[in-house]
């Protein structure tokens, strides 16, 4: 594809369920990073991958959330036991190669809406 | 502590004039700079994006103005056009690879 790709667009669950949101990033992009958009709010980091490796997660709210990226490419961000303040728009972007700076532009995918009720 | 402010919720702007969008910033480790521009029920779209090492980036109607020693970068659109209606989140980046985005800026071009 084109683009980077998520699934699936929109997702509700009840509080205390266990979700997946998928994302497919830029073909022969190395770096994929998660963000989370709450309403009102710019994105704020979640998680980044540089290959399969989680190169940093500092930006993860809780050992609730939980992502992974087996094969380096397609990448699955999981949230155990959700919560109604876990609502929000989750967006993955992809990067060339995560070396950073303005020729290592993030390209955003349209992102999941998560309804926690 | 928010690292990336846009002060300004919201801008209306005549088709055809300039519209210009601020964003200020804390994090003097921030070495790079973007903007991106949101439609409703889709992902930011990059626009364009300066190096600290530079002042000024332009792409055809877009010109971003990057000002270090006072922390702030503007993003110029002329002319408006009423495509360009929408969110606009500045964003900047340092040593690490995540970005820290401001809270955007609704733009409204009116016709």
């Amino acid at each position: 594809g084109a683009g980077v790709s998520q699934t699936p667009s929109n997702k509700v669950t009840e509080k205390g369920k266990y979700v997946e949101l998928r994302c497919d990033p830029i073909s022969g992009h190395t770096a994929l990073y998660w963000y989370r958009q709450s309403l009102g709010q710019g994105p704020e980091f979640l998680i980044y991958f540089q290959g399969t490796g989680a190169a940093d997660d500092s930006g993860l709210p809780n050992d609730r959330f939980f992502a992974v990226r087996p094969e380096g490419s397609v990448s699955t961000l999981k949230i155990q036991r959700t919560e109604r303040g876990d609502s929000a728009v989750y967006l993955c972007a992809s990067s060339n190669n995560g070396a950073g700076g303005v020729s290592d532009t993030q390209y955003f995918g349209p992102g999941t809406r998560l309804t926690v009720l | 502590d928010q690292q990336v402010k846009q002060n300004s919720p919201s801008l209306s702007v005549q088709e055809g004039r300039i519209s210009i969008l601020n964003c200020d910033y804390t994090n003097s480790m921030f070495d790079y700079f973007l903007w991106y521009k949101k439609y409703p029920a889709e992902g930011p779209t990059f626009l364009i994006s300066i190096s600290s090492i530079k002042d000024k980036n332009e792409d055809g109607r877009f010109t971003v103005f990057l000002n270090k020693s006072a922390k702030h970068l503007s993003l110029h659109i002329v002319p408006s056009q009423p495509g360009d209606s929408a969110v606009y989140f500045c964003a900047a980046g340092g040593a690490g690879n995540m970005l820290t985005f401001g809270g955007g800026t609704r733009l409204m071009v009116k016709p």
